[in-house]
């Protein structure tokens, strides 16, 4: 049973692209989080998801970031015009139930 | 204002010493108190988990309390070894089953 995986791993966008950040949860879980961390800081939540449905998106900035989590494929972190302060580790995790278990990360440089 | 607060900021010990990592906080209400264990690069992996009820869980080497009294927690690591190090977060559940509040966790070296 792989574990959650995200790719890409590293991501480099200049400001004002998008980017798409993409984490496939481990099998037969259904809850897939989303949590940026800024350097020498904790994680911060920012979407949970279960299948195509958003649960509670209330640590994602109104604008420019949207999540989905669709029935088939991974779940979708995306973030439209791409500022200097988006750079951070985004982390997604899923869980069964309450136990989250963690991906690798995505780490995003806006250049 | 539901707060996780951790000490120290970072620790350097030598292998093979002990040490334990504090946690304060201030959620509620209070559901449950995770520790976990992240390496540089990596995402974080969970240690131990203790609900309201439990006041002591041991994983291997780690072993985490709890004083739901006070709202503090502390991780102890006995006979520490050069993979110890990292980044140990402690996280706290309050109300809803998601949301959890994470510490900044504390930096921990293990020199040889």
């Amino acid at each position: 049973n792989a574990g959650v995986m995200q790719n890409p791993r590293h991501l480099v966008r200049r400001r004002g692209q998008e980017a798409r950040l993409r984490c496939s949860p481990m099998k037969g879980h259904s809850h897939v989080y989303w949590y940026r961390q800024l350097p020498e800081e904790g994680l911060k939540f920012m979407v949970y998801l279960q299948k195509e449905n958003i649960i509670d998106e209330s640590g994602m900035p109104k604008e420019r970031f949207s999540a989905e989590f669709p029935k088939e494929g991974p779940s979708i972190l995306r973030i439209q015009q791409v500022v200097r302060g988006d750079s951070a580790a985004y982390f997604c995790a899923s869980s069964p139930r309450d136990i989250q278990y963690f991906g690798a990360g995505t780490r995003l440089s806006v250049l | 204002k539901n707060q996780v607060e951790q000490s120290p900021q970072s620790l350097i010990i030598l292998e093979g010493k002990n040490c334990t990592l504090q946690c304060n906080y201030t959620v509620s209400p209070f559901s449950n108190l995770r520790w976990y264990k992240q390496d540089t690069g990596r995402g974080p992996v969970s240690l131990t988990i203790m609900t309201f009820s439990e006041n002591t869980k041991s994983n291997g080497r780690y072993t985490a309390t709890l004083d739901a009294d006070t709202k503090q927690s502390s991780l102890h690591i006995t006979a520490s070894q050069l993979s110890d190090s990292a980044s140990y977060i402690c996280v706290v559940e309050g109300d809803s089953n998601y949301q959890l509040i994470w510490g900044a966790g504390t930096k921990l070296i293990i020199k040889p």
